[in-house]
């Protein structure tokens, strides 16, 4: 069962925009989430975490919130970057070392 | 090495042959972990290794799947027998140390190998 859960396969956005990626997960027990970045033929490269104590975390031109009573968390990207153009894949933790992966979100920023 | 190693990039192989995958970890990485992806999927948790400890063996999807990390580095993920739903990139991952996997530091992972099973 997909206990993390990325709905929109696709989402395209012009240069200089917000991007908003989503994430639905249904396990309360996830304890940390994650975001990952990926890039054709390559391996995920990971972006930013919150942990489920917080409900932001900003880095730079990405933030991350998290709306633990909806089970959703989001991906913010300001101003959306050509080279933001990637798969980003939403992950959780629950317990152990594992993490739970969404299938990912296609993101193409155009100029 | 400044990244993880994984080989071979591409594998084709006839069903029921066996394959091998080698990651090779950052060097003074302790934890080591297998993901696979298939088509159209999200990644998903094959098996976990942490310094000397025993294995976290939960993922793997069946006796004909399982790994081995000598030495605490290089780790090898065989698979057994091979049948066309093993197609898929098998991605290795390491992080310093698993507790810090998530605090704000993630895993680092390889290219990953493209598996295909004819």
């Amino acid at each position: 069962d997909q206990q993390v859960k990325q709905n929109s396969p696709s989402l395209s956005v012009q240069e200089g925009r917000i991007s908003i990626l989503n994430c639905d997960y249904t396990n309360s027990m996830f304890d940390y989430f994650l975001w990952y970045k990926k890039y054709p033929a390559e391996g995920p490269t990971f972006l930013i975490s919150i942990s489920s104590i917080k409900d932001k975390n900003e880095d730079g031109r990405f933030t991350v919130f998290l709306n633990k009573s909806a089970k959703h968390l989001s991906l913010h990207i300001v101003p959306s970057q050509p080279g933001d153009s990637a798969v980003y894949f939403c992950a959780a933790r629950a317990s152990g070392y594992a993490l739970n992966f969404g299938k990912g979100t296609s993101l193409l920023v155009t100029p | 090495g400044a990244g993880v190693s994984q080989s071979p990039s591409n594998k084709v192989t006839e069903k029921g042959k066996d394959v091998e995958l080698r990651c090779d970890p950052i060097s003074g990485h302790t934890a080591l972990y297998w993901y696979r992806q298939s088509l159209g999927q999200g990644l998903e948790f094959l098996i976990y290794f942490q310094g000397n400890s025993a294995p976290d063996k939960s993922g793997l999807p069946s006796d004909r799947f399982s790994a081995e990390r000598t030495g605490g580095s290089v780790s090898t993920l065989t698979i057994q027998r091979t049948q066309q739903e093993d197609s898929a990139v098998y991605l290795c991952a390491s992080s310093l140390e698993a507790g810090l996997a998530y605090m704000g530091y993630g895993y680092t992972f390889g290219s990953g190998t493209r598996l295909t099973v004819v």
